[in-house]
């Protein structure tokens, strides 16, 4: 079975720019969801994804939003980047939620100039 | 405000010994309590689950306890490897479903 894939792996952006994430959960997989990883508050969650509905989401700015489509897959939506925003971005799919296994994919890690 | 807490500073231990890495919240009440092992450059990988009403869960070499009237969850790997050098991660889950993670504890198995 493949792994969850994060695409793209690695990308620059300009301050004011905005950029999307995409993210391919296991199959059969409904569960996705999102955080944010950088080396000063760890792992923070954004958001997770269950059949094409929010289903939760974590302390975030609006700038930061998200969807899933019918295949399971999401992506993640950021807006009016700040120096702030840069960071490692982490998926991670699941059968029903996160109270599961959660599978991570390998991140995209965004740096904002 | 929501606090979990892990060893802030690496943790070093030899060979052969028994690495003990320890987790503790304060504000919350999980449902589940998850640790994770995170390689640098790769996304974490689920090691084990423990739920509220469970006190311990083993699995091969790990073994992981919750302690709900402490807060604190001790996980637990036997007969360290060099290659269980790694940051781990605890995380709690609450009955909103809605999932924070500690920052994680560097250990390094010493050869």
């Amino acid at each position: 079975k493949a792994g969850v894939t994060q695409t793209p792996r690695y990308l620059i952006k300009t301050r004011g720019q905005q950029v999307t994430l995409s993210c391919s959960p296991i199959s059969g997989h409904r569960s996705v969801s999102w955080y944010q990883q950088t080396p000063g508050q760890g792992l923070q969650f954004l958001f997770e994804y269950f059949s094409e509905t929010q289903r939760n989401k974590g302390n975030f700015p609006g700038r930061f939003s998200g969807r899933q489509f019918s295949n399971s897959r999401s992506e993640m939506n950021v807006s009016t980047l700040e120096l702030g925003d840069s960071a490692l971005y982490l998926c991670a799919s699941s059968l029903e939620g996160p109270e599961e296994t959660q599978y991570f994919g390998p991140g995209t890690r965004l740096l904002v100039l | 405000s929501q606090k979990i807490e892990q060893n802030s500073e690496a943790l070093n231990i030899q060979e052969g010994k028994t690495a003990t890495l320890t987790c503790n919240y304060t504000n919350y009440s999980p449902a589940y309590l998850q640790w994770y092992r995170q390689d640098p450059g790769r996304g974490p990988v689920f090691l084990l689950l423990i739920r509220e009403n469970e006190k311990e869960k083993r699995k091969e070499r790990l073994k992981v306890t919750f302690d709900t009237t402490l807060k604190q969850s001790l996980f637990h790997i036997t007969a360290s490897q060099p290659a269980d050098s790694a940051t781990y991660l605890c995380a709690l889950v609450g009955r909103d479903d809605k999932i924070i993670f500690g920052k994680g504890t560097r250990l390094h198995i010493l050869p």
